[in-house]
């Protein structure tokens, strides 16, 4: 398969815990990364690699992977994580990048 | 500061071509994969191509296939997209991003402000 599945929509109570997906054959060889995305603003990488974050991104978030499914996990969701999340990977052929079709993330 | 700049887009006729142009800032361009991302109105991000860091190998998304060409010249530390053939289906905002490329993963650090491509008779 040379696709990433999301759930289209995922909603948390602030202040808890949320867990969105992707599910893709080629992630049983290569890892994923996530992306935010706000309205009207270009993405921001969140996590990369083996559960990497790049500088000043907090602490709450996190990745996991287990076979065909990674998962973005927010401990303590905030306001201001209300976004919509992508997750990116390559294909298996390792030649083309694939992204999912995105989580819309709803803080309640 | 870390900066891609992108340039080029605008209107275009179903048929016709569209150069963007991506400036880079802030880091050493020669040392990176670039990659073009695009997003339609409303909808996801799908990634377009990419090129390695010396410019002699490219990819393409196979719905671009055949009518984009990716280029880069690290001189300028610019990287360009020639987009020949253009469908109503290739409007989207477009997105240059510097590839962080590994044998285990690509990330996109680095995101342009994108550049909106709109094609309509």
């Amino acid at each position: 398969s040379s696709e990433l599945t999301q759930d289209p929509a995922v909603s948390v109570a602030l202040g808890q815990t949320v867990r969105i997906t992707c599910q893709g054959d080629s992630l049983r060889h290569y890892y994923v990364s996530w992306y935010r995305q706000k309205p009207g603003q270009a993405p921001i990488l969140v996590i990369y690699g083996q559960n990497n974050r790049p500088s000043g991104i907090p602490d709450r978030f996190s990745g996991s992977s287990s076979g065909n499914t990674a998962s973005l996990t927010i401990t303590g969701a905030q306001a201001e994580d209300e976004a919509d999340y992508y997750c990116n990977s390559r294909d298996i052929s390792g030649d083309h990048v694939l992204f999912g079709g995105g989580t819309k993330l709803t803080v309640l | 500061e870390v900066q891609l700049v992108e340039s080029g887009g605008g209107l275009v006729q179903p048929g016709g071509s569209l150069r963007l142009s991506c400036a880079a800032s802030g880091f050493t361009f020669s040392s990176y994969w670039m990659h073009w991302v695009r997003q339609a109105p409303g909808k996801g991000l799908v990634w377009v191509s990419r090129i390695n860091s010396d410019g002699s190998s490219t990819n393409y998304a196979d719905s671009v296939k055949g009518r984009f060409t990716i280029s880069r010249d690290n001189a300028k530390n610019t990287v360009n997209l020639q987009m020949n053939s253009l469908r109503a289906e290739d409007t989207a905002v477009y997105y240059c991003a510097r590839g962080y490329d590994t044998s285990g993963y690509t990330a996109f650090d680095i995101w342009g402000q994108g550049t909106m491509v709109t094609v309509s008779s």
